[in-house]
């Protein structure tokens, strides 16, 4: 089973911040089918990114999705009020595994 | 409007059974491949099961195999999960999820409310 771990647990920053959210895998993900989530409280998580690097619909171009291999990184160029939540990423190319989940909170 | 709506939760003894639904509607869900998808309490995101477009191909977590079957029926736009031989470690928030795709392992685009299930004497 891939293990995903998600770094940092907690991410402090301020609203127009650039947050950068790492995702590191235990073994090479196969053609970089990685995606990425957002949960807010009470809520189902919601779908960002997939494929690495695609948006998913309706989702904006202030998130954007990189990495391959192990090394995969979300990064939100500029946070807006919506955008404090808890982001998971997540692996399909063996079987379905979940990161721990980053929480990114209001500094 | 794309709407997956769970039901089936509640309360139950250890041992005990439960079988969850997913009522399905504003796509052509025999198009699609899905999902459930658990979170216990205050915990992050477990996939539970995953089922093709036809259901020829069922995929279960090791930590239900043997205990959980999901199936689906497509004439009724319904996913389901069949919950026996129930465990506190079970009691969770469980959603059923739409995947992108007709394949198994996709990711998945359209999720429930979830409904909660709670593993207790």
């Amino acid at each position: 089973e891939i293990v995903l771990t998600q770094s940092p647990g907690t991410l402090s920053l301020s609203p127009g911040e650039r947050a950068t959210l790492s995702c590191r895998a235990s073994q090479s993900v196969s053609s970089g089918y990685l995606a990425w989530y957002q949960q807010k409280p009470g809520q189902a998580p919601r779908l960002l990114i997939y494929g690495e690097s695609n948006r998913a619909t309706g989702i904006p171009d202030r998130f954007s999705g990189s990495g391959s291999g192990t090394d995969f990184t979300l990064t939100i160029s500029s946070l807006e009020p919506e955008d404090f939540a808890v982001y998971y990423c997540q692996q399909y190319g063996s079987s379905l595994t979940f990161g721990g989940g980053t929480k990114v909170e209001i500094k | 409007e794309v709407q997956l709506v769970e039901s089936g939760g509640g309360l139950v003894q250890p041992g005990g059974s439960l079988r969850l639904s997913c009522a399905v509607s504003g796509v052509t869900f025999s198009n699609y491949a899905m999902s459930w998808v658990r979170q216990a309490p205050g915990k992050g995101l477990e996939w539970v099961a995953g089922i093709s477009d036809s259901a020829g191909s069922t995929y279960h977590a090791d930590s239900v195999k043997g205990r959980f079957t999901i199936s689906r029926d497509n004439s009724k736009n319904m996913l389901y999960l069949q919950m026996n031989s129930l465990r506190a470690e079970d009691t969770a928030i469980y959603y059923c999820a739409k995947k992108t795709t007709v394949v198994v392992t996709a990711p998945m685009d359209i999720w429930g409310q979830g409904t909660v299930v709670t593993v207790s004497s």
